[in-house]
């Protein structure tokens, strides 16, 4: 398996435009989970999903972010309209999902995200 | 927020056993230890965990106090390429209640 796939790897974008960020988990797991990492806050958990349904969305800063997983295979996080508060590196992880014994969670290599 | 509390940074000499503490006093008896670690630009990379008994693989050993509310992430031989930063996670780890909450971590250096 290829691992989690993230695209794009980098993007850049000028304030107010649609950002979508895409994710592809690793077949056969069960949630997935969807991370923004900056200097000053660390690692958030923005938002995680159990079997396609979105189960806690507590850490999404606002409206204007949305996120979807329409089937088991792939997983969109939109940010509509972007701000320059919203550079980050956003990371999605995946994980089986099937007991304790078998949770590790596998992270995808980032999209690093520069609204100017 | 974050049930765990870790040094901010520690240094180790390359080839000593790198020995990083974690304080997790409102453990609850259903949660499990997790470290990830995350190395420079790249995403987090899963170590190893347990519940209550010490563990090991091919990377780390874990060592969890009886009363589970501390353990030590023990790198025997630490190299160069173990500088990263370390995160201690507690983790229910099953279904609806699964999250990964990621406290500031240990950065660790190693020292040629």
């Amino acid at each position: 398996d290829a691992g989690v796939i993230q695209s794009p790897r980098h993007e850049v974008t000028e304030m107010g435009q649609e950002v979508t960020l895409r994710c592809k988990p690793i077949s056969g797991h069960n949630s997935l989970f969807w991370y923004r990492q900056t200097m000053m806050r660390g690692l958030e958990l923005l938002i995680y999903f159990n079997n396609n349904v979105p189960i806690d969305d507590s850490g999404m800063p606002e409206d204007r972010f949305s996120a979807k997983m329409p089937n088991a295979s792939f997983s969109t996080l939109k940010i509509q309209p972007s701000e320059p508060r919203d550079s980050a590196v956003y990371f999605c992880a995946s994980s089986p999902g099937t007991g304790p014994m078998n949770t590790e969670a596998f992270f995808g290599q980032g999209t690093r995200l520069t609204v100017v | 927020d974050a049930k765990t509390t870790q040094p901010t940074s520690m240094d180790c000499a390359e080839g000593r056993a790198a020995n990083l503490p974690c304080n997790h006093s409102t453990i609850s008896g259903n949660e499990y230890v997790y470290w990830y670690r995350q190395i420079h630009s790249q995403g987090p990379q899963y170590i190893i965990h347990g519940l209550k008994n010490n563990e090991t693989n091919e990377m780390a050993s874990l060592i969890i106090t009886e009363d589970r509310k501390s353990s030590t992430l023990i790198l025997p031989h630490a190299t160069l390429r173990d500088t990263a930063v370390y995160y201690c996670i507690v983790r229910v780890a099953l279904g609806r209640d699964d999250k990964i909450i990621f406290g500031k971590g240990t950065r660790l250096h190693i020292l040629p």
